[in-house]
């Protein structure tokens, strides 16, 4: 078992919906949940990062962790063309950063 | 620097070749970290610097690959006699905090294909 597992997808939403990503993983003791976004042959990019059980939102997206199910997810709303990358889950597991596979979302205008 | 520095960003090696990649992370980051990722898939650990002390290379495939931060700054990868498998984006990340808080600041990576 992989320590953080993704939906590879392809997800494909329409724009102006709104688009789910989800992540599990498998330390229990694991500290610190991101979200990277990663356009095709560029380098990853932070759009939010989580700690605490519950949902912290930021303009458009809304990160949500579960630690119980050890589960977090990432609403994108009103999605935008522009938000077709790669998503990829990390958790910092507190002796590691650890990367799921990332899941491929379209946006179709 | 503004950001997170890598060179060269691309490079063709023959089989066989060595090849070092530069990390040059932002100014005062404690924490840098290589990954490997191929194509379709998410980055993979291969190290990780808490300033020039390497504290974990469980990552590191084979004693063909070799890392170094001499100064806890600037760190280098290396690999010898490059494998056909070698073929993959290797990326650095530093970090201004220790690993167990704080986010990864991402260079553009370094492509490097082995024929």
């Amino acid at each position: 078992q992989k320590e953080v597992e993704q939906n590879s997808g392809p997800l494909s939403v329409p724009e102006g919906a709104i688009a789910s990503l989800n992540c599990t993983y498998s330390d229990r003791g694991s500290q610190s949940f991101f979200w990277y976004r990663q356009y095709s042959g560029k380098s990853p990019e932070l759009i939010m990062f989580i700690y605490s059980n519950g949902d912290k939102e930021d303009g458009r997206f809304t990160a949500q962790l579960n630690k119980a199910s050890q589960y977090v997810s990432l609403l994108i709303r009103d999605s935008q063309p522009s938000d077709s990358a790669t998503y990829l889950c990390a958790v910092n597991t507190g002796n590691q950063f650890y990367f799921g596979t990332g899941t491929s979302l379209t946006v179709i205008p | 620097g503004a950001g997170v520095s890598q060179s060269p960003r691309y490079k063709v090696a023959k089989r066989g070749q060595d090849v070092a990649l530069r990390c040059d992370p932002i100014s005062g980051h404690v924490s840098l970290f290589w990954y490997q990722q191929a194509l379709g898939q998410g980055p993979e650990f291969l190290t990780y610097f808490q300033n020039e002390a390497q504290l974990d290379k469980s990552g590191l495939p084979s004693d063909r690959f070799f890392a170094e931060r001499p100064e806890g700054s600037v760190s280098t990868l290396k690999i010898q006699r490059t494998q056909q498998e070698d073929s993959a984006v290797y990326l650095c990340a530093s970090s201004r905090e220790r690993l167990n808080t704080g986010e990864l600041f991402f260079g553009e990576g370094s492509r490097l294909t082995v024929l």
